[in-house]
């Protein structure tokens, strides 16, 4: 079974400090990998995904992650964040090979001046 | 905007009644997808349909149901209501039946059973 889990509820950081967001996940099947933003009364937006390939993803607004299979990991990060980025994050699994996604609890982060 | 709309954007009803959400996929999708978004559960897959058939399921109550028609809008009806329904319901879209190209998120309705 597939399970993800992100180890930071939430995270205060300051403008242009730079903000990395911990997510592990679980899975007995082929990795698919997703990150995604909610920001404030909005929808989710798909951040960057890993398929398969390079291990480094790089997605938009500046944020990359890193698929380590060994650790089972998948942290997101940016090396400097804007008041713009406070929002909620989302680490997600695909369960299955069409689509299905199980997200983690999400990581609440707020940037302040 | 994600082109995904959902209708309406707040529903207040009272417990044992049913309600219908409502959602139109981008323009060219196919697929459609249900999550329920609560504090206690987080955000869960509900439902998963594409061109018409139903695709995936997930955690979703045998009091709920989903079906999507043939002008690939989709609607989500929730029966005899509880308070734990309470939630924000979204609705997401992609271009084909493989949701690992990107999802589409809606704007979502919240729901609240009183």
């Amino acid at each position: 079974a597939q399970s993800v889990t992100q180890l930071d509820s939430q995270v205060p950081v300051f403008e242009e400090a730079p903000v990395e967001l911990r997510c592990n996940y679980s899975s007995s099947v082929s990795v698919y990998l997703f990150w995604y933003v909610q920001y404030p009364n909005q929808g989710l937006q798909l951040l960057l995904k890993y398929l398969s390939g390079s291990t480094l993803v790089k997605g938009i607004n500046g944020f990359e992650a890193e698929f380590n299979k060994s650790q089972t990991s998948f942290h997101l990060r940016k090396p400097s964040v804007h008041i713009s980025d406070t929002a909620e994050y989302f680490c997600a699994v695909g369960l299955d090979s069409w689509g299905k996604l199980q997200f983690g609890a999400g990581t609440q982060v707020v940037v302040t001046p | 905007d994600s082109g995904v709309t959902q209708t309406p954007k707040h529903l207040i009803t009272a417990t044992g009644q049913r309600v219908t959400l409502r959602c139109s996929p981008r323009s060219g999708d196919l697929s459609v997808y249900w999550y329920q978004q609560s504090l206690d559960q987080g955000l869960q897959f509900l439902i998963q349909y594409y061109n018409g058939e139903e695709r995936a399921k997930g955690n979703i109550l045998e009091r709920f149901s989903a079906q999507q028609f043939p002008d690939l809008h989709s609607e989500l009806n929730l029966s005899s209501l509880e308070l734990g329904d309470s939630a924000l319901y979204f609705c997401a879209s992609s271009v084909d039946e493989r949701g690992y190209n990107e999802q589409f998120f809606g704007p979502g309705t919240r729901l609240t059973v009183l």
